[in-house]
């Protein structure tokens, strides 16, 4: 299995503009969590998704950040519109079961917003 | 307020001897422990967990004591390899497991051949 897949590995953008960070989880698995890590606050979990419907957002930072899941092999973190501070490295991680444990991280998505 | 603290952001040890990282946390309601590793430009790895009705787990080089009373685990490395040389994140979970992974801040750890 190739792992869980993000896309961009890097992505630079312009304060106010929109950015949308992508994953694929791990075939089979039923459970999706979008994660940000930064100096300051080290790795919080934003939101996660079970068998595709979001089950807790209450990590999301604000109205501006927003996260869907279509369908099982597809995920998607939009920030509209970005700011500085939104600047962070951004984790997809998935599971087989609901729980967390063991859960399989992508290589992550660093965004830096100018 | 952090949930879950790992109070030494760095430790360096020589090769061949232990490692320890340290983990403390707060709630109470967490009964599921877990350590990840996490190299460069790489996401995290998990490592080794363990649940509050044990005290240790073991896997090849690697141990986590969880002391209850004191809410702190540790994770144990012996011996330590160059290859171990990463930043260890110790994460915390309530029910079972269940519920959301809280993460510390984690340690990097440099082994020095």
């Amino acid at each position: 299995d190739a792992g869980v897949i993000q896309s961009p590995r890097h992505e630079v953008t312009e304060m106010g503009q929109e950015v949308t960070l992508r994953c694929k989880p791990i075939s089979g698995h039923n459970s999706l969590f979008w994660y940000r890590q930064t100096m300051m606050r080290g790795l919080e979990l934003l939101i996660y998704f079970n068998n595709n419907v979001p089950i807790d957002d209450s990590g999301m930072p604000e109205d501006r950040f927003s996260a869907k899941m279509p369908n099982a092999s597809f995920s998607t973190l939009k920030i509209q519109p970005s700011e500085p501070r939104d600047s962070a490295v951004y984790f997809c991680a998935s599971t087989r079961t609901r729980t967390n444990t063991e859960a399989f991280f992508g290589q992550g998505t660093r965004l830096t917003v100018v | 307020d952090q949930q879950v603290k790992q109070n030494s952001p760095s430790l360096s040890v020589q090769e061949g001897r232990i490692s320890i990282l340290n983990c403390d946390y707060t709630n109470s309601m967490f009964d599921y422990f877990l350590w990840y590793k996490k190299y460069p430009a790489e996401g995290p790895t998990f490592l080794i967990s363990i649940s509050s009705i044990k005290d240790k787990n073991e896997d090849g080089r690697f141990t986590v004591f969880l002391n209850k009373s004191a809410k702190h685990l540790s994770l144990h490395i012996v011996p330590s390899q160059p290859g171990d040389s990463a930043v260890y994140f110790c994460a915390a979970s309530a029910q079972g497991g269940s519920e959301k992974l809280v993460f510390g801040k984690g340690t990097k750890l440099t082994v020095n051949p």
